[in-house]
């Protein structure tokens, strides 16, 4: 099983400030296959950033997503009021395939 | 525009079952996966399964084997989620998301809004 770790658990910053959220996976994850969800209070998570680095429908540029192999980054360039939220990553594969997400880091306003 | 709506909030105890059901509108229901996601209260997201709707075929996370079971009625584009021998460990919202099917790529999107479901004597 592929387990996903975050880091940070919290993230403080101020509007104006660029993010940077982590994800390492314990075995190796093909690229297609990584992907980063927003979660706000009392909605489902919104899709931003699918197979590592490919920005949704809809979702500003100053999201990206980069990576390979294990480690795996969300940056967000410049923080907007709404980008304090909960973001995960999520990832399918592994023998037998399987998807399971990360526990999340929390981006709160400073 | 692509969209899943979700049963409301259910109550129920422990040892009992859940059914709940997903309206897909939008697209072709039997072109895409349907995955269902639990969250816990103040917690992460937790993968149980997924079903393909044209086939029927079904996968499910271990952790959940022998307890979930999802299904699917084509002839008014919903999915089905059922949990048996409820605890209050249960008690979590429910999502249902959108998959692709046989292109190599995987993401879920849209999701569905949620249903409680509280399990409590």
């Amino acid at each position: 099983e592929t387990v996903l770790t975050q880091s940070p658990g919290t993230l403080s910053l101020s509007p104006g400030e660029g993010a940077t959220l982590s994800c390492r996976a314990s075995q190796s994850v093909s690229n297609s296959y990584l992907n980063w969800y927003q979660q706000k209070p009392g909605q489902p998570p919104r899709l931003l950033i699918y197979g590592t680095s490919s920005r949704a429908t809809g979702i500003p540029d100053r999201f990206s997503g980069s990576g390979s192999g294990t480690d795996f980054t969300l940056t967000i360039s410049r923080l907007e009021p709404e980008d304090f939220a909960l973001y995960y990553c999520h990832q399918y594969g592994g023998s037998p395939p399987k998807h399971s997400f990360g526990q999340g880091t929390k981006l709160e306003i400073k | 525009q692509v969209q899943l709506v979700q049963s409301g909030a259910e109550l129920k105890k422990p040892g009992a079952s859940v059914k709940v059901s997903c309206r897909a509108s939008g697209y072709t229901f039997t072109g895409y996966y349907m995955h269902w996601v639990r969250q816990a209260p103040g917690q992460g997201l937790e993968w149980m399964g997924q079903i393909n709707p044209n086939s029927g075929e079904t996968k499910y996370a271990q952790k959940f084997q022998g307890r979930v079971t999802l299904t699917r009625d084509t002839s008014i584009s919903t999915a089905h989620m059922e949990l048996t021998r409820l605890t209050s460990d249960d008690t979590a919202v429910y999502y249902c998301a959108r998959d692709r099917i046989g292109d190599g790529l995987s993401w879920f999107d849209p999701w569905g809004q949620g249903t409680l479901v509280t399990v409590s004597s």
